[in-house]
């Protein structure tokens, strides 16, 4: 069985830091690309950043452009989201989610989220 | 980047009848459109891929068609359970956007 689940979202200052982790199970890692996506409290969705199963391709959103890094651990299984210079509208639940196909584009599993809140 | 845009916002519907909802991108996204149906405070389900695909496990009632710019979910014979936010996204190229998300109540 698949399964994500998500760590590390908190309260963090305007400016801060933070890293979200993704802890996967149940599959071959490696090879499926994955992603995050946010939801602001009330709000839609919106894709963040995905990564390639090998961790050799990477993108982001314009809004998180140069602040926020994905990375991922083959080896521990893990997917990350570093996140610098946090903003007020980076506020959100965030999700991380598995590729359905290797590099597909869609997204049959997704962890629980985790909270990340921006305010001072 | 591609821009997705659904119509209506928010619709109420009866217990067995039909809804379609619409989705439309800035730009030819070719097949590469998907819909997922969210509920308050859960992680998002994928309903349809590739436009037309129907998930495994997703009731047949659900159904999506179109391709290029244009495309629309159905859902028929509705239940209580298909009361959620529907959202559709596009896969075609990063940013994969979603748009901006369509409540349907079930009366």
């Amino acid at each position: 069985e698949v399964q994500l689940v998500e760590s590390g979202g908190g309260l963090v200052q305007p400016g801060g830091s933070l890293r979200l982790s993704c802890a996967a199970s149940g599959f071959t890692f490696s090879s499926y690309a994955m992603t995050w996506v946010r939801q602001a409290p009330g709000k839609g969705l919106e894709w963040v950043s995905g990564i390639s199963g090998s961790g050799g391709s990477t993108y982001y959103a314009d809004s998180v452009k140069g602040r926020f890094t994905i990375s991922r651990d083959n080896s521990k299984n893990t997917l990350y989201l570093q996140m610098n210079n946090l903003r007020a509208e980076d506020t959100a639940v965030y999700y991380c989610a598995k590729a359905s196909e290797a590099n597909s584009g869609y997204f049959q599993h997704w962890g629980q989220g985790t909270l990340v809140t921006v305010s001072s | 980047d591609i821009q997705m845009t659904q119509s209506p916002s928010s619709l109420s519907a009866s217990v067995g009848g039909r809804v379609t909802i619409t989705c439309r991108a800035s730009q030819s996204v070719r097949s590469y459109l998907n819909w997922y149906q969210q509920k308050p405070g859960k992680a998002p389900k994928l309903l349809i891929y590739t436009a037309s695909s129907l998930q495994s496990g997703v009731p047949s009632r659900f159904s999506g068609s179109g391709s290029g710019t244009d495309f629309t979910l159905t859902i028929n014979s509705l239940q209580p359970e298909d009361s959620a936010t529907y959202y559709c996204q596009q896969s075609y190229s990063t940013p994969y956007t979603f748009g901006q998300g369509t409540k349907l109540e079930i009366k």
